[in-house]
C-alpha cells in the first residue's frame, strides 16, 4: 500500500503567515487522486482540494495545491483564524486509498 | 442542510457487537457511494467500508473483512455499519462520508459527519 508521511507534524504560524503542508508517497501517485481535508474538534472534516490541485466547492482562494508523483503540497496563502486545525492528505489511486497522519497548524 | 448525523458509538466489550448509524439530510441520499472512515484517536485515519448508491457493490478494509457489515436503507436515508466480534483495535471515531459523484465512486469524500466514538475495552 502507499504510505503517505506528512512534514512537518506541527506548523507553528501566526495570523497572516504563509503555511506549506507537504505529502510525499512512498510510490508514485497518479497525480490526479490525491485529496486534502481539514479536521477540526467537534467538527465535521472539510475536503478542501481532490484532483491535486481543484478546490471543493466553497474553500477560498488562499488554499491551493500542487504536486505530482510523490511529492505533494498544499499552501495557505495567509492564515486566517479559522484556518488553525489538522490537514490530512489522502491518495485514492491505488487500492487500499490511504492518508497521510497529519499536520496540526496551531497559533504560534 | 445538507449534513451527516453518526450515532451508535459507546464503549463495548471485545468480542460483543455494534451497529453505527448516519442519518443523511438535505440531498438525495439514494444516488450516492457512501463510506465509513475511522480514526484512532491521535492517530490516522483508515478506510473501513463503502457500499453504492444502490447497495450493489460492497467493499471492506482488510482489518474488518468477515467482522464489519455495511448496508443502507434508501427509504430511511441511512447507512449503517454492524460491527461484530470487536477487537481493542478497532477503537476510534467512526465517520460516515459521502462519495462526492453520483453514482461513480471517485474514493475521496466530500461530506463528512462529525463522528461517532466507539471504545472497545473489557
Amino acid at each position: 500500500e502507499i504510505v503517505l508521511t506528512q512534514s512537518p507534524g506541527t506548523l507553528s504560524l501566526s495570523p497572516g503567515e504563509r503555511a506549506t503542508l507537504s505529502c510525499r508517497a512512498s510510490q508514485s501517485v497518479n497525480s490526479i487522486y490525491l485529496a486534502w481535508y481539514q479536521f477540526k474538534p467537534g467538527q465535521a472534516p472539510r475536503l478542501l482540494i481532490y484532483g491535486a490541485s481543484s478546490r471543493a466547492t466553497g474553500i477560498p482562494d488562499r488554499f491551493s495545491a500542487s504536486g505530482s508523483g510523490t511529492d505533494f503540497t498544499l499552501t495557505i496563502a495567509r492564515l486566517e483564524p479559522e484556518d488553525f486545525a489538522v490537514y490530512h492528505c489522502q491518495q485514492y489511486g491505488s487500492s487500499p486509498l490511504t492518508f497521510g497522519g497529519g499536520t496540526k497548524v496551531e497559533i504560534k | 442542510q445538507v449534513q451527516l448525523v453518526e450515532s451508535g458509538g459507546g464503549v463495548v466489550q471485545p468480542g460483543r457487537s455494534l451497529r453505527l448509524s448516519c442519518a443523511a439530510s438535505g440531498f438525495t441520499f439514494s444516488s450516492y457511494v457512501m463510506h465509513w472512515v475511522r480514526q484512532v484517536p491521535g492517530k490516522g485515519l483508515e478506510w473501513v467500508a463503502d457500499i453504492w448508491h444502490d447497495g450493489s457493490n460492497i467493499y471492506y478494509a482488510d482489518s474488518v473483512k468477515g467482522r464489519f457489515t455495511i448496508s443502507r436503507d434508501n427509504s430511511k436515508k441511512t447507512l449503517y455499519l454492524q460491527m461484530n466480534s470487536l477487537r481493542d483495535e478497532d477503537t476510534a471515531v467512526y465517520y460516515c462520508a459521502r462519495d462526492p459523484t453520483s453514482p461513480v465512486v471517485n474514493w475521496y469524500f466530500d461530506l463528512w459527519g462529525r463522528g461517532t466514538l466507539v471504545t472497545v475495552s473489557s
